[in-house]
């Protein structure tokens, strides 16, 4: 059964900072990976998408990395800014499902 | 294109109640899927759909139905109620293992 983790549960940075979130998962049979943010009471918004025959994706001061070898995906915030403040989730796509973490909340302080 | 659309976008229930909470998608997505977060937590999945008239359940399927009628729709019914159902149900589509969009969630209440 896939499991995917996300390390850590909660981060407060000042602004200004580069940080990296981090995911896991239990088998590496996935077709893709996606990163989500989720602002409190609101649903989900797709971040970036890494196909499983890819190492990363960038958009603007995100970037995503995949190693399928090692269950592992990190999700790079360049010069965080207090917009930034949100729950970030990644998924896997494991054959038709996708199958979520736990989610990252993050805060940015100016 | 609206996306992905939800109703209601809150409910509350009694005990015992039944209600059918509507999805619809206006990307011509073949993957469909409904899912329920709980304070806290991440996202647990009911049921998906890979096409029209093609369901299956995810890990938490128990007090819930689906029907895939056509590709635009995927409705979710809960037949009875129970307080365990209090949550923000998510509906979310995607073309094959393309992007996933959701909809902005129905805000439930079990009493």
């Amino acid at each position: 059964k896939q499991e995917v983790t996300q390390i850590p549960a909660a981060l407060s940075v000042p602004e200004g900072e580069n940080l990296v979130l981090n995911c896991s998962f239990t088998d590496s049979a996935i077709y893709n990976l996606q990163w989500f943010r989720q602002d409190p009471g609101k649903g989900l918004t797709s971040l970036l998408l890494i196909q499983s025959s890819q190492r990363e994706q960038t958009s603007g001061r995100l970037n995503a990395s995949l190693d399928k070898s090692s269950g592992r995906s990190t999700l790079y915030i360049a010069a965080s800014q207090p917009g930034d403040s949100a729950t970030y989730l990644c998924a896997v796509v494991d054959t038709d499902k996708l199958i979520f973490g736990t989610g990252t909340r993050l805060q940015v302080f100016p | 294109n609206a996306g992905v659309t939800q109703t209601p976008k809150f409910r509350i229930l009694k005990i015992g109640q039944s209600m059918t909470l509507q999805c619809a998608q206006d990307m011509n997505h073949n993957y469909m899927y409904w899912y329920r977060q709980d304070p806290g937590m991440g996202l647990k999945l009911i049921y998906y759909s890979v096409g029209a008239g093609i369901t299956d359940k995810g890990e938490v399927p128990n007090g819930y139905n689906v029907s895939r009628s056509t590709t635009e729709d995927f409705p979710l019914r809960l037949e009875l109620a129970a307080p365990s159902q209090t949550s923000v149900y998510f509906c979310a589509s995607s073309y094959s293992q393309g992007p996933t969009y959701f909809g902005p969630g129905t805000r439930l209440t079990v009493t």
